[in-house]
């Protein structure tokens, strides 16, 4: 299985911050890779997939970057509604396996 | 704009079998690929599995023993069923269905709610 790792696990920020959270992969998966984020009791919303792409109605604070084995999602200026839980997905090789999550909290 | 809604039990007990079903909704199955995924309480996120509208399944290794992906086109709807449960098991099922951009890039665009599946007796 390929093993995705999350870090930081947690980070706390304040409104108007630059957040850059990153997803390093055990192996290679090219651009195989999607962002979602999740708050407390409702499903993950797609933000990025295919490492690059916004999805449709996702704010353009929201962007993602990298290939190979390392990825960033940055959010240009936090927003109160911001505030949640982001995984990484990769859908190179089955099974699909997400990372760990980071926690972003308010400072 | 496409609704999934998962349905079924929300207490199983040990050795016993979970089954769900996701309803389509706004949309029709065929085309796509559909999903389900488990998040343990306070837990990440696992892929259990996932079909094709024409019926063709893959699993994750580790549940492939116990689970099987079923759909219903007449209906619009996509089963699953984990036999053998233990509280291992005890998570929050979501549905969900699979895109792909450029023809390969699979990425999960719409989920059900999710429903909290117990494991007790």
């Amino acid at each position: 299985d390929i093993q995705m790792t999350q870090f930081p696990s947690s980070l706390s920020a304040s409104v108007g911050d630059r957040v850059t959270l990153t997803c390093r992969a055990s192996q290679s998966i090219d651009s195989y890779l999607n962002w979602y984020q999740q708050k407390p009791g409702k499903p993950p919303k797609l933000l990025i997939y295919a490492a690059f792409s916004l999805q449709s109605g996702v704010p353009s604070r929201f962007s993602g970057r990298g290939s190979g084995t390392d990825f960033t999602l940055t959010i240009s200026s936090l927003q109160p509604e911001d505030f949640a839980t982001y995984y990484c997905q990769q859908t190179s090789t089955i099974p699909l396996t997400f990372g760990g999550g980071t926690k972003v909290e308010i400072k | 704009q496409v609704q999934l809604q998962e349905s079924g039990p929300g207490l199983v007990k040990p050795s016993e079998t979970l089954s769900l079903t996701c309803t389509v909704s706004g949309g029709s199955i065929s085309g796509y690929y559909w999903s389900w995924v488990r998040q343990p309480p306070g837990k990440g996120l696992e892929w259990i599995g996932h079909i094709y509208y024409n019926g063709s399944a893959n699993y994750h290794p580790s549940l492939k023993s116990r689970v099987t992906i079923s759909l219903d086109t007449s209906k619009n709807q996509f089963s699953l069923k984990l036999i053998s449960v233990t509280a291992a098991d005890t998570a929050v099922y979501y549905c969900a269905r699979v895109n792909y951009a450029y023809g390969v890039y699979w990425y999960f665009d719409h989920w059900g709610r999710g429903t909290l599946v117990t494991v007790s007796s």
